[in-house]
């Protein structure tokens, strides 16, 4: 199993700029999520989904915008990048059972700055 | 809004010292309660986690973490740390989400620890 992938590993960006930020898992994860680690903020979450066709925001949404088409894929496309938004991302998945997550597994990460 | 607290941001210990970071959490209802561990250049993995039962639990390379309800805390332990230990801390905890029922885990800020030989 490749677990949760990530791409690209690292990205530079414009302001105003937009892209879309990969991850991918093989283990039939039901629970998928988006965090940004800041120093000193430790891991924010941004959105996160407990299933195909079912996301909701986490803690700082704004800017970001995602999508669950299959249970594999979770994309996390920044609209108009800002360089608020230079940070370390991460990509997490887990089992999820009544609505709690299990512990989760994250990918390696994605260091994106915007000049 | 859930609160997760690590007291201790920064923590510097030589080896054999015995480790001891805090975790403070703010939701009053059950909940689910992990440690994770990041070493440099690495992403997140689990060390342990608490779901029921024996409040006191084992987890990965020697680590154990205590679970009181009535403090809202659930604190890592190690007795002797090794070099090895060199990495970032972060507690994380589940909770009811505001926007919807699900329990999603809310992180605290993370506790640096350096471990000299």
């Amino acid at each position: 199993n490749a677990g949760v992938t990530q791409t690209p590993k690292f990205q530079v960006l414009k302001t105003g700029q937009s892209m879309t930020l990969q991850c991918a898992q093989d283990m039939n994860h039901e629970y998928m999520s988006w965090y940004r680690q800041d120093p000193g903020m430790g891991l924010r979450l941004i959105h996160y989904s407990v299933g195909a066709g079912i996301t909701d925001q986490g803690e700082v949404p704004n800017g970001y915008n995602v999508s669950r088409s299959t249970t594999e894929d979770f994309p996390l496309r920044l609209l108009s990048a800002a360089p608020s938004q230079t940070s370390v991302y991460f990509c997490a998945s887990s089992y999820g059972l009544a609505g709690a997550y299990y512990e989760q597994y994250f990918g390696p990460g994605t260091r994106l700055t915007v000049t | 809004a859930q609160s997760v607290s690590q007291h201790n941001h920064h923590v510097i210990l030589s080896e054999a010292a015995s480790l001891e970071l805090g975790c403070n959490y703010s939701y009053g209802g059950t909940v689910n309660l992990f440690w994770y561990v990041q070493y440099p250049g690495q992403h997140l993995q689990l060390l342990l986690k608490y779901f029921s039962g024996d409040p006191l639990v084992k987890g990965i390379k020697g680590f154990e973490a205590e679970f009181i309800k009535s403090k809202f805390s659930f604190n890592l332990r190690k007795p002797s740390v090794q070099w090895s230990d060199t990495a970032e801390y972060f507690c994380a905890v589940n909770a009811p989400h505001a926007s919807g029922g699900s329990y999603i885990p809310t992180f605290g800020r993370g506790t640096s620890l350096i471990v000299h030989p």
